[in-house]
């Protein structure tokens, strides 16, 4: 496609529920980035990949949260038995290079937990 | 960790008037990221300063980087009602990932 794809765009979970959130990148790209941004916050880094290597998780808030890239291309987080403090847009952004590349991001996918 | 903050939080202008937002890093940048998020929207990519002291336009827009590489700066001459949004700098030291700024939130009336 021809920018990042995120699903899905809205999810509402029960507390105590599991979640999974795809992100689809831009093709060739090679490093791959979660943000997760809390309302009228800027985007806290979670993870990175470079291609399906995990090279840095320590953003992510705790144990619940696992994030794989195993083919180098697709990317899905997710996160076990939700608590109300992990609703917030959790963005997915790409970028063509390994460091300091301009990222891309995609619209996004909004998770409330009740 | 890294730690980047901006400042003013928010800032109202009249159209036409000047805005500058400010960003301090707490360590040294290897590079320094500006990004745009319209409201409702997501992040994008405005430019990337790389050297000390590096000054960039784009049109309206003048990005600065300071000498030491801890701080950076965004000024928009005669703004526009279509500059609304949350300005965000975002900075790299030695790794690969990228550390947001707190955010200046724009809004510009008639």
């Amino acid at each position: 496609g021809a920018g990042v794809s995120q699903s899905p765009r809205y999810k509402v979970a029960k507390r105590g529920q599991d979640v999974a959130l795809r992100c689809d990148p831009i093709s060739g790209h090679v490093s791959l980035f979660w943000y997760q941004q809390a309302l009228g916050q800027g985007p806290e880094f979670l993870t990175y990949f470079q291609n399906e290597a995990q090279l840095d998780k320590s953003g992510l808030p705790s144990d619940r949260f696992f994030a794989e890239r195993p083919e180098g291309s697709v990317s899905t987080l997710k996160i076990q038995r939700t608590q109300q403090e992990d609703s917030a847009v959790y963005l997915c952004a790409s970028s063509l290079w390994e460091v300091n590349g301009e990222l891309f991001f995609g619209e996004g996918s909004r998770l409330t937990v009740l | 960790g890294q730690q980047v903050m901006q400042i003013p939080q928010y800032q109202h202008v009249q159209e036409g008037e000047d805005f500058t937002t400010y960003c301090n890093s707490s360590t040294t940048l290897s590079n320094i990221q500006w990004y745009k998020q319209r409201p409702g929207g997501h992040p994008v990519f405005l430019i990337q300063l790389v050297k000390s002291g590096e000054v960039k336009k784009q049109k309206r827009l003048t990005f600065q980087f300071g000498e030491a590489k801890k701080n950076s700066s965004l000024h928009i001459t005669a703004t526009q009602t279509t500059d609304v949004g949350t300005y965000f700098c975002a900075g790299s030291g030695t790794a690969s990932k990228l550390t947001f700024g707190t955010g200046t939130r724009l809004q510009v009336t008639l």
